[in-house]
């Protein structure tokens, strides 16, 4: 098992804020996904990086994986209420298999 | 397509009691994962299947956990006897075969309470 430690552990912030979450570990990943649990419900994939220093953008949300390939982090702009969310990180096992970070829960007041 | 469909959603039972998990994964998927949801642990591998052949299960926690998967569309989880610190969130995923870039599909999840 990889670790992967994310931080913060909680973020609770008013809606139009930005903030980051980062995904930190020792390891060396093929590639890490990053996903958003709503309460009730499973995982639900947000994006996949594979290259190193590579970034992706979804809509306010700014992916980036480490140069190295060991870290990641999450940037979302002018945060809003449907933002709020339990934020997971996912790195590659050797196999096909997936380990899944400590997670970030978010709070978007309105 | 339903999607992964875990059932049941919630199970109350008995510390002793045995409890089967059930997961149909997406047709066409070839991989197969249970995962454990915890405040305290967070979401842990439990096990992955591919093809229905179980590769690791290093993240079994103890040998009252076993998990089948007869048939491509079809997978048990199975706790016997149960204790209340299996109380817990059981999610199963399934992905395409592809690689392991390839976007995992979660169920809704089996709430798991032992008493």
């Amino acid at each position: 098992t990889q670790l992967l430690e994310q931080s913060p552990q909680f973020l609770s912030i008013q809606e139009g804020e930005n903030l980051t979450v980062y995904c930190n570990s020792s390891s060396v990943f093929s590639s890490l996904q990053w996903y958003r649990q709503e309460p009730g419900e499973g995982p639900v994939l947000l994006v996949t990086v594979v290259t190193g220093g590579e970034v992706k953008k979804l809509k306010r949300l700014t992916f980036q994986f480490g140069d190295a390939r060991k870290d990641s982090s999450l940037h979302i702009t002018a945060a809003q209420p449907g933002d709020t969310g339990l934020y997971l990180c996912a790195g590659a096992g050797t196999g096909n298999q997936f380990y899944f970070g400590t997670g970030t829960s978010l709070t978007v007041i309105p | 397509d339903a999607g992964v469909i875990q059932s049941p959603r919630h199970e109350v039972t008995e510390m002793g009691q045995e409890v089967t998990l059930r997961c149909k994964p997406i047709s066409g998927h070839n991989s197969l994962f249970w995962y454990r949801q915890t405040m305290m642990r967070g979401l842990e591998l439990l096990i992955y299947f591919n093809n229905n052949v179980p590769i690791d299960d290093s993240g079994m926690p103890e040998d009252r956990f076993s998990a089948k998967m007869p048939n491509a569309s079809f997978s048990t989880l199975k706790i016997q006897p149960s204790e209340p610190r299996d109380s817990a969130v059981y999610f199963c995923a399934s992905r395409r075969a592809g690689g392991w870039s390839t976007e995992a599909f979660f169920g809704q999840g089996t709430r798991l309470t032992v008493v």
